[in-house]
C-alpha cells in the first residue's frame, strides 16, 4: 500500500528563519515519483518539484531545497530565509502507478512578519 | 493563457439536491481528475478520466458521478446520495495515464450543504 505522512500539521516561523517540512513515504514499488505542492489561500495547488526514485540528488531552486533519502524514505523540503509569501499549506505526494497521486495531510506554514 | 477553470467558486446546496461542478481545461491534456479536500486531510481521488468517453472510480466515488463527452470538459455531479458533501473540490489534469509528470490544478470549488 502507498502512504505519505506529513507529521507536522502546523508550523510557525518568524520571517527570515529557515524551516524544514518533513515528508515520509511508504511504497513497495521500486519505481515511483515524489512531488511537493503549495496551496496558497486562493486554493489552487501549485507544483513545486517532482523527483523520481532513481534520482537521489538533492535539488536547490532559489530559497527552496529538497533532500531525498531513500534509506529513510523521506523527501524533506527546506525554505531558507522564509518570507510572508511562503505562508501556505504544503503537500507532499507519491505516485507509483499511472492513475493516482497519494497525498499527505499537508503542513500549514505561517510566516510571521 | 492555458489553464484549468472551475466554476462556481462557491456553491450552496440544500440537502437532497444534486449539484454539478464544472471543470474546463485548455491545456490539451488527455487525463482529468477530481479530488476532494477536507480540513486536515489530504486530497482524495473521486474520479478520473484518461480519455474521452471513459472514466474510472477513484477511492471515494460513492455519491458522485462524472461524464467526459469532450476532451476539455470533466463535470462532477454531487448527488443527494453523497452523505457528507460539504468540502472543497479540486479538478486537475495532465497529459495522460502513462505520464508521470505533475498534475495541473484548478482553483477549486467550495460546496456547502445547508
Amino acid at each position: 500500500a502507498q502512504k505519505v505522512t506529513q507529521a507536522q500539521t502546523e508550523i510557525s516561523v518568524v520571517e527570515k528563519e529557515d524551516v524544514t517540512l518533513d515528508c515520509v513515504y511508504e511504497t513497495r514499488d521500486t519505481t515511483y515519483y515524489l512531488f511537493w505542492y503549495k496551496q496558497p489561500p486562493s486554493g489552487e495547488l501549485v507544483f513545486l518539484i517532482r523527483r523520481n526514485s532513481f534520482d537521489e540528488q538533492n535539488e536547490i531552486s532559489g530559497r527552496y531545497s529538497w533532500n531525498f533519502q531513500k534509506s529513510t524514505s523521506s523527501f524533506n523540503f527546506t525554505i531558507t530565509a522564509s518570507q510572508v509569501v511562503d505562508s501556505a499549506v504544503y503537500f507532499c505526494a507519491l505516485r507509483t502507478g499511472a492513475n493516482n497521486l497519494f497525498f499527505g495531510t499537508g503542513t500549514r506554514l505561517t510566516v510571521i512578519p | 493563457d492555458g489553464g484549468i477553470t472551475q466554476s462556481p467558486k462557491y456553491l450552496f446546496r440544500k440537502e437532497g439536491q444534486n449539484v454539478t461542478l464544472s471543470c474546463e481545461q485548455n491545456l490539451n491534456h488527455d487525463a482529468m481528475y477530481w479530488y476532494r479536500q477536507d480540513p486536515g486531510q489530504g486530497l482524495r481521488l473521486i474520479y478520473y478520466s484518461q480519455i474521452v468517453n471513459d472514466f474510472q472510480k477513484g477511492d471515494i466515488a460513492e455519491g458522485y458521478s462524472v461524464s467526459r463527452e469532450k476532451k476539455e470538459s470533466f463535470p462532477l455531479t454531487v448527488t443527494s446520495a453523497q452523505k457528507n458533501p460539504t468540502a472543497f473540490y479540486l479538478c486537475a489534469s495532465n497529459w495522460g495515464a502513462l505520464n508521470t509528470g505533475e498534475l495541473f490544478f484548478g482553483e477549486g470549488s467550495r460546496l456547502t450543504v445547508l
